[in-house]
């Protein structure tokens, strides 16, 4: 079964700096797919950022960069130059092809989430 | 925007009673999953429909039920309705079965308050 793990419950961070927000997986399937989403005070979770079990490279989507360390199973998201709206709960998640390793078939697993906020 | 469409935003509900939430997925997504959101048990998953079949169940109660209409639209249905319900219920759609580089697209989900 998958597992994700996220050991930071919140985080307080000066704006304009540098965030690192840690998850950590467990699957035994070789292939699979790392995700990051942002859920606001507002409810709604937007997705971030994907990771690919084969990917050589980190994925990186503006601000956002997926530190990927397959070695170690761990998928940390980095915020660049944080802002104030970055204020939100962050989810790791991930979904493999085994329609039995978790999450419902082919859906996601979810970490318990990170609650990140910015201050100025 | 997700593509995903929740009704209602919000729906504040009795004990006992019964109520009916509603997603159409994003256009094109044959694959619909419902999860709840509470604050002490994270995001659960609750069950996938895939093309109108049920695909897959995960920890949903007996007094929940859901289905996926032929317009591929789907409707979770909760009945009984206890305090402990109180959660935010989401929808997420994605196009295939089985592909595990593409993401989950969620609505903006459903505030159920049960009082």
């Amino acid at each position: 079964a998958q597992k994700i793990t996220q050991t930071q419950p919140g985080m307080f961070v000066q704006e304009k700096e540098a965030v690192t927000l840690d998850c950590t997986y467990d699957t035994s399937d070789p292939s699979y797919g790392l995700f990051w989403y942002k859920q606001p005070s507002s409810g709604e979770m937007i997705f971030l950022i994907y990771q690919g079990s084969y990917d050589q490279q980190n994925a990186t989507e503006g601000r956002y960069s997926l530190n990927f360390q397959k070695a170690r199973k761990s998928a940390n998201l980095v915020i660049s130059a944080s802002q104030l709206g970055d204020s939100a709960m962050y989810f790791c998640a991930m979904r493999g092809p085994n329609p039995y390793s978790g999450g419902g078939a082919d859906g996601l697993t979810f970490g318990k989430g990170t609650h990140l906020i910015i201050q100025p | 925007d997700s593509g995903v469409t929740q009704t209602p935003k919000h729906l504040i509900t009795a004990t006992g009673q019964r109520v009916t939430l509603r997603c159409s997925p994003r256009s094109g997504d044959l694959s619909v999953y419902w999860y709840q959101q509470s604050l002490d048990q994270g995001l659960q998953f609750l069950i996938q429909y895939y093309n109108g079949e049920e695909r897959a169940k995960g920890n949903i109660l007996e007094r929940f039920s859901a289905q996926q209409f032929p317009d591929l639209h789907s409707e979770l249905n909760l009945s009984s309705l206890e305090l402990g319900d109180s959660a935010l219920y989401f929808c997420a759609s994605s196009p295939t079965q089985v592909v595990y580089n593409s993401p989950l697209h969620f609505g903006n989900g459903t505030r159920l308050t049960v009082t």
